[in-house]
């Protein structure tokens, strides 16, 4: 059973643009919304992480929105560049359980010039 | 540190053979997963490691598949016979228990034919 829904699987947006990926998770038990980055032939880095007690943290051009009564989080990356183009996974953890992390399934983004 | 280290990068074997991965964590890290990457499964957890022990291997795919943490700077991965439904790239990834970020390695992309 898939605990985490990811959508959309794939977009293209154009330089300057605003990237939106957004997730949806199942297990009210997860205290830990993390965002990795993946680029070809490397491992998944963190990106941007958020806990639920918050609605919204930003770092740099990179913006979490959680919504806890919906049990829904996004990704929005502004002014988007071409070295954004990378795969995006959502992921969803309970920190007290050792922190495993259950992804989301990947969005593929395409910034274009 | 040089981060998490895996090798080989590339593995081709026939079916029925054996097939070891290694992984090197980041030093003082105690929290060590596996973690496999499929286009058709995504991310999915393996097998997480703490302090050596393993802790939770619900997600290890068959008997087929073993791991193994003998040392807090080493942990293999086997699959004995392997299949060609093992083709995937297998990612290793270590934090400190109690901390949220995970780092991982580059992979191992494992083609079995």
């Amino acid at each position: 059973q898939q605990q985490v829904k990811q959508s959309p699987q794939s977009l293209i947006v154009q330089k300057g643009g605003i990237s939106i990926i957004n997730c949806a998770y199942e297990n009210t038990a997860f205290d830990y919304f993390p965002w990795y980055q993946q680029f070809p032939g490397k491992g998944p880095a963190l990106l941007i992480a958020i806990r639920p007690d918050v609605s919204e943290k930003k770092e740099g051009r990179f913006t979490i929105s959680f919504n806890k009564s919906a049990k829904q989080f996004s990704l929005h990356i502004m002014d988007s560049q071409p070295g954004d183009s990378a795969t995006y996974f959502c992921a969803a953890s309970r920190v007290a359980a050792g922190n495993k992390l259950t992804f989301g399934g990947g969005t593929r983004v395409l910034v274009k010039p | 540190d040089a981060g998490v280290i895996q090798s080989p990068r590339h593995e081709v074997t026939e079916m029925g053979q054996e097939v070891t991965l290694r992984c090197k964590p980041i030093s003082g890290h105690n929290s060590l997963f596996w973690y496999r990457q499929t286009m058709m499964r995504g991310l999915e957890l393996l097998i997480y490691f703490n302090n050596n022990v393993p802790i939770d291997d619900s997600g290890m795919p068959e008997d087929r598949f073993s791991a193994k943490m003998p040392n807090a700077s080493f942990s293999t991965l086997k699959i004995q016979p392997s299949e060609p439904r093992d083709s995937a790239v297998y990612f290793c990834a270590s934090s400190l228990r109690g901390d949220t970020e995970a780092f991982f390695g580059q992979g191992t992309r494992l083609t079995v034919v």
